[in-house]
This record gives C-alpha cells, structure tokens and sequence, in this order.
C-alpha cells in the first residue's frame, strides 16, 4: 500500500489566496484526520471524519477553513482567505476504527508557507 | 497547564545508552499514543496502548493508569533513533467513534555516535 498521500508537498502562497490541501488515506479506512503542526502549538487536531462525516471539528480555527471528504478516498482542507499565521506543515492521517483508539498512519505533510 | 505533559524536553545521549522518555496526563484516558517524528518530519505511530506493556524490538512502553503515567524506553540506543518522541491521548470521555487525540509538545531526542 502507498499508504496515505498528500499533495502538495509545499505550497507558497500570498496572504489573501485561496489555499487547498488534498489528501487520499489508506485503502480501506474509514477515518481521516487532519492536523496542524507549528512550533508554538505543536500537533493540533483540526477536523475528523468517520465513514466520510465530519465527528468533531471544533479545531478549525476559523471560518476561512473548511474540510470535505466526497468519498472514502479523497478529502480536502481549504484555506481562504489564508494569512501568514496560517503557515504550518499539516498533516493528514488515516486509520480503520472498529474498536476504539486504533493506530493513525499519518502522510508526509504539507508544507505551507503563506507570504 | 496542558492535558498532557513530557519530559525531557530535550535529551541527549550517547550510542548504546538506555533512553527513557516520560508522558504524564491529567485527565481520563482510553488509549495513549506514542509516535515518533523524524528530521525530515514524517510521523510514525510506534505504539498504541491502554495498559500494560508493548515491546517492539529496542523500543517499549510502558503505561500506568493509576498514575497517569507512561513511558517510552529505547534500549541500545543508536543515531537512527534521533527524533522527536510525541505522547497522545484519547480522552476517556470521548464518544465511541471519536478518535480525537491530544498531543503532548514532544521530547527531542538526539543519540551521538
């Protein structure tokens, strides 16, 4: 398995711009997660979904983001309008709930930089 | 003060030491996470447990509930373990389904040769 996919890996954009972040999970599981990371907060949850259903987004920051997940094998993070404190590596990670806390498998990041 | 604590920080080592890294929590837990961030910022899951023991070749951890306590130990410790450690937990509270972890700041972990 590939395991999970983000695209892009780096993103530079100017403050105002519209910013979307594209994830695929792993084959076969039924939630995905999209997280934050910065230096001053650390890794923060920002949205959840099980069996495609947004569980518990009350880390969105704000309403400039927004998550969807159409179907068992793509989601988005949008950003607009993004600002420079929205700069951070997100990360998607994916897993297969049947009981609870199962193992995240986590992809690459995105690196983003808003100018 | 956060949910969830670790210590050190920061640690450094040399080649072949013993290495425990600390994680203290304050609330009800289901499941605590242990994961590890390389250099080039990938994270791994290392382990996921809600009691006991896990042993995964150097690597073990060890949770208390009682205490709110876990620990990740790397015997033999080798460059390649260099990293950063970060602590998780799922809240004890949570509805069944709802996966939300939350994240200690991470111990920086760097073994000299």
């Amino acid at each position: 398995d590939a395991g999970v996919i983000q695209s892009p890996r780096h993103e530079v954009t100017e403050m105002g711009q519209e910013v979307t972040l594209r994830c695929k999970p792993i084959s076969g599981h039924n939630s995905l997660f999209w997280y934050r990371q910065t230096m001053m907060r650390g890794l923060e949850l920002l949205i959840y979904f099980n069996n495609n259903v947004p569980i518990d987004d009350s880390g969105m920051p704000e309403d400039r983001f927004s998550a969807k997940m159409p179907n068992a094998s793509f989601s988005t993070l949008k950003i607009q309008p993004s600002e420079p404190r929205d700069s951070a590596v997100y990360f998607c990670a994916s897993s297969l709930v049947r009981d609870r806390g199962e193992t995240q498998y986590f992809g690459p990041g995105t690196r983003l930089l808003v100018l | 003060k956060n949910e969830v604590e670790q210590s050190p920080q920061n640690l450094t080592a040399q080649e072949g030491e013993f290495i425990t890294i600390n994680c203290s929590y304050s609330v009800g837990i289901s499941a605590l996470h242990w994961l590890q961030q390389h250099p080039g910022g990938g994270i791994v899951s290392l382990f996921m447990l809600s009691s006991g023991k896990k042993k995964h070749g150097r690597l073990i951890a060890t949770i208390n509930i009682q205490e709110k306590h876990s620990s990740l130990h790397i015997t033999a410790s080798h460059p390649r373990d260099s990293a950063v450690y970060i602590c998780a937990v799922r809240l004890a509270q949570t509805l069944f389904g709802n996966e939300k972890l939350t994240f200690g700041t991470g111990t920086r972990l760097t073994i000299i040769p």
